[in-house]
């Protein structure tokens, strides 16, 4: 039982290059969440989104940051023309469906091991 | 959700028991306390939640007063591993707002 699974673990990008950011919940969990932590600081919630919707994108930054999470397939951040600031861990977190049917729901969030990306 | 106070350090000696408290005083009927940890760099880790009665899995322990204005976590044998930043977080579970709102947390350093 596989948990979440994100990719790259490390990625190195030049000043105005774009950055690709996936992140594969776990099995059966239709909710993805995506948190930023800076070097020595908290994590910033940045993102939730149930598949093909994005449900709160209050933490995402208003320009160059987009995030993704299709039918098929991982979910995607994507940061366009990055900046040396962009320079983070990025995680992603997942959990099942609520309500009717979904089973015990217990709230928790499952953490992928995040993405290191370094802005050259 | 409510917000939450931790103190932002605490030193434990290993075997001993770590207590962590958090106030949460603001907490309304319906939210449930969660507690998580974050091994350095490392992704953050699901400890143990509850409502209102004590709490115990195979990680620690969780007591929460009567009013529900605050908890303490309990780790009862820490070990050099249990080195983490520790966040209590409140929230309703099932929520559709999903989302975890972490605050700076606690660094508990065990020391040897």
């Amino acid at each position: 039982n596989a948990g979440v699974m994100q990719n790259p673990r490390h990625l190195v990008r030049r000043r105005g290059q774009e950055a690709r950011l996936r992140c594969s919940p776990m099995k059966g969990h239709s909710h993805v969440y995506w948190y930023r932590q800076l070097p020595e600081e908290g994590l910033k919630f940045m993102v939730y989104l149930q598949k093909e919707n994005i449900i709160d994108e209050s933490g995402m930054p208003k320009e160059r940051f987009s995030a993704e999470f299709p039918k098929e397939g991982p979910s995607i951040l994507r940061i366009q023309q990055v900046v040396r600031g962009d320079s983070a861990a990025y995680f992603c977190a997942s959990s099942p469906p609520t309500g009717r049917g979904a089973g015990k729901d217990t709230g928790e969030l499952f953490f992928g091991e995040g993405s290191r990306l370094t802005v050259l | 959700d409510a917000k939450t106070t931790q103190p932002p350090s605490m030193d434990c000696a290993e075997g001993r028991a770590a207590n962590l408290p958090c106030n949460h005083s603001t907490i309304s009927g319906n939210e449930y306390v969660y507690w998580y940890r974050q091994i350095h760099s490392q992704g953050p880790q699901y400890i143990i939640h509850g409502l209102k009665n004590n709490e115990t899995n195979e990680m620690a322990s969780l007591i929460i007063t009567e009013d529900r204005k605050s908890s303490t976590l309990i780790l009862p044998h820490a070990t050099l591993r249990d080195t983490a930043v520790y966040y209590c977080i409140v929230r309703v579970a099932s929520s559709n707002t999903g989302k975890l709102i972490f605050g700076q947390g606690t660094t508990l350093q065990v020391k040897p």
